[in-house]
């Protein structure tokens, strides 16, 4: 049974870099099957796209935060990772990752349990 | 960029009652969509995708429906663990989610 778990920097200062990673676990990362995806939501708040990774390290990013987002694949340690550059409040979410599906579709299945992300001084 | 316009945003219903959330695409999307659940404190759960197709697991009081632009996600015989919020889903765009709370 395939399962995600984010780990990193729970607490960011506005201006850094918020660094999350995602474990991949019952399962390889290096599939053209799926790709990988990283979501977030603020506190109350509804659900919004980050970006994909492929297993080759092709990605799609949100445009609204292209500029700020890296993301990276390491098949030798089967996970996913994210960067985002000058955080600001409007950051702080809970962060999710998921294994995406169902080609043209695009279904998120399963999801990791997320990790809350606060950015303040 | 298509934009997912989800209603109501909330509502209540009695244990047993029929519930029926929309979700409007602002062009063709085909059978592109996908439902999620997201319980309180918890992750989303897939429960429909491409539409109609229901997740293996997922209780058949769930069902989806529609094509094109307008879909719908029917709750047969709400339970009091069906008390969550509802999103849809196309590519990367999200519906804004309706919460459904038991009277």
């Amino acid at each position: 049974q395939l399962q995600l778990q984010e780990s990193g920097s729970g607490l960011v200062k506005p201006s850094q870099t918020l660094s999350l990673t995602c474990a991949v676990s019952g399962g390889s990362i290096n599939t053209a099957d799926f790709s990988w995806t990283w979501i977030r939501q603020p506190p109350g708040k509804g659900l919004e796209y980050i970006g994909y990774i492929y297993h080759s390290g092709t990605t799609a990013y949100n445009p609204s935060l292209k500029s700020r987002l890296s993301l990276s694949v390491d098949k030798s340690k089967n996970q996913f990772s994210l960067k985002l550059s000058s955080v600001t409040a409007a950051d702080t979410a809970i962060y999710y990752c998921a294994r995406v599906g169902g080609g043209s579709s695009n279904w998120f299945d399963p999801w990791g349990h997320g990790t809350l992300v606060t950015v303040s001084s | 960029d298509i934009q997912m316009t989800q209603s109501p945003s909330s509502l209540s219903a009695s244990v047993g009652d029929r519930v029926t959330i929309t979700c409007q695409a602002s062009q063709d999307i085909g059978n592109y969509l996908n439902w999620y659940q997201q319980r309180p404190g918890q992750a989303p759960k897939l429960l429909i995708f491409d539409a109609s197709n229901l997740k293996t697991g997922v209780p058949s009081r769930f069902r989806g429906s529609g094509s094109g632009t307008d879909f719908t996600l029917t709750i047969s015989s709400l339970q009091p663990e069906d008390t969550a919020t509802y999103y849809c889903q196309q590519w990367d765009t999200f519906g804004q989610g309706t919460k459904v709370e038991i009277k």
